[in-house]
C-alpha cells in the first residue's frame, strides 16, 4: 500500500526565517514522482514543486528546495526567506510510474507571522 | 489556457436533490480525477478516469457517480444529495502523452452545502 505522512499538522515561522516541512511516504515501487502542493485560503491547489525519485539532485525552485532521501522515503520541503504570502496548507504527494493515482498527505497548515 | 475548469463554484441542494458537478481541462491530458475535501483533512479519491470512456473508483465512492464521454471532460453526479456530502470537490487532471507530463493540476474547486 502507497501512504504519505505528514507528521507536523501546524506551523509557524516568523517573515523572512526559514522553515522546513516533514513528509515521510511508503512505497515499494521503484519508479514515482514526488510534489509539494500549496492551499491558500482561496482554496486552489497550486503545485510549489516537484522531483523524480530517479534523479539524485534535489529539485529548487527559487525560495522552495527540497530534501529528497530515498533511502529513507523522506521528501522534506524547505522555504526560505519565508514570506506572508506563503502562507497555507501545504500537502505532500507522489505517484508511482503508470501515474494513474496520487496518494496525499494530510497536509501541514504553515503561518506565516510579520 | 484555462487549464482545468469546474462548474459550478458554489452550489446549496437540500437533502435528496439530485446534481452534476462538471470539470473540463484543455490540456490534453489523458487521467481525470474527482476528490473531495472536508475541513481539516486532506484529498479523498472518490472516481477517477484513465481515458474517455473509462471510469473506476477511488477510496469513498459511495453516493456518486461520474462518466468521462469526452477527453476533456469529466462529470461527477450526486444522485440524492446528503449532508455528509457537504464538502469542497476538486477536480484534476494529468498525464499528456504529448508531453509526458505526470504533474496532476487542479480545478479551484466546488464548494457543496447540502441542507
Amino acid at each position: 500500500a502507497q501512504t504519505v505522512t505528514q507528521s507536523q499538522p501546524e506551523m509557524s515561522v516568523q517573515e523572512a526565517e526559514t522553515v522546513t516541512l516533514s513528509c515521510t511516504y511508503d512505497t515499494s515501487e521503484n519508479n514515482y514522482y514526488l510534489f509539494w502542493y500549496k492551499q491558500p485560503p482561496s482554496r486552489q491547489m497550486i503545485l510549489v514543486i516537484r522531483q523524480e525519485a530517479y534523479k539524485q539532485q534535489n529539485a529548487t525552485e527559487n525560495r522552495f528546495s527540497v530534501n529528497f532521501q530515498k533511502a529513507a522515503k523522506s521528501f522534506s520541503l524547505k522555504i526560505s526567506d519565508s514570506q506572508l504570502g506563503d502562507t497555507a496548507m501545504y500537502f505532500c504527494a507522489f505517484t508511482i510510474y503508470n501515474f494513474n493515482k496520487f496518494y496525499f498527505g494530510s497536509g501541514t497548515k504553515l503561518n506565516v507571522k510579520p | 489556457n484555462a487549464g482545468v475548469t469546474q462548474t459550478p463554484k458554489f452550489r446549496v441542494l437540500k437533502t435528496g436533490q439530485s446534481m452534476t458537478l462538471l470539470c473540463a481541462q484543455d490540456m490534453n491530458h489523458e487521467y481525470m480525477y474527482w476528490y473531495r475535501q472536508d475541513p481539516g483533512m486532506g484529498l479523498r479519491l472518490i472516481h477517477y478516469s484513465v481515458g474517455e470512456g473509462t471510469t473506476a473508483k477511488g477510496e469513498v465512492p459511495d453516493g456518486y457517480n461520474v462518466s468521462r464521454l469526452k477527453k476533456q471532460n469529466f462529470l461527477l453526479g450526486l444522485e440524492s444529495a446528503a449532508p455528509s456530502q457537504t464538502s469542497v470537490y476538486f477536480c484534476a487532471s494529468s498525464w499528456s502523452p504529448d508531453s509526458f507530463q505526470e504533474t496532476q493540476y487542479f480545478g479551484p474547486g466546488t464548494r457543496l452545502l447540502v441542507l
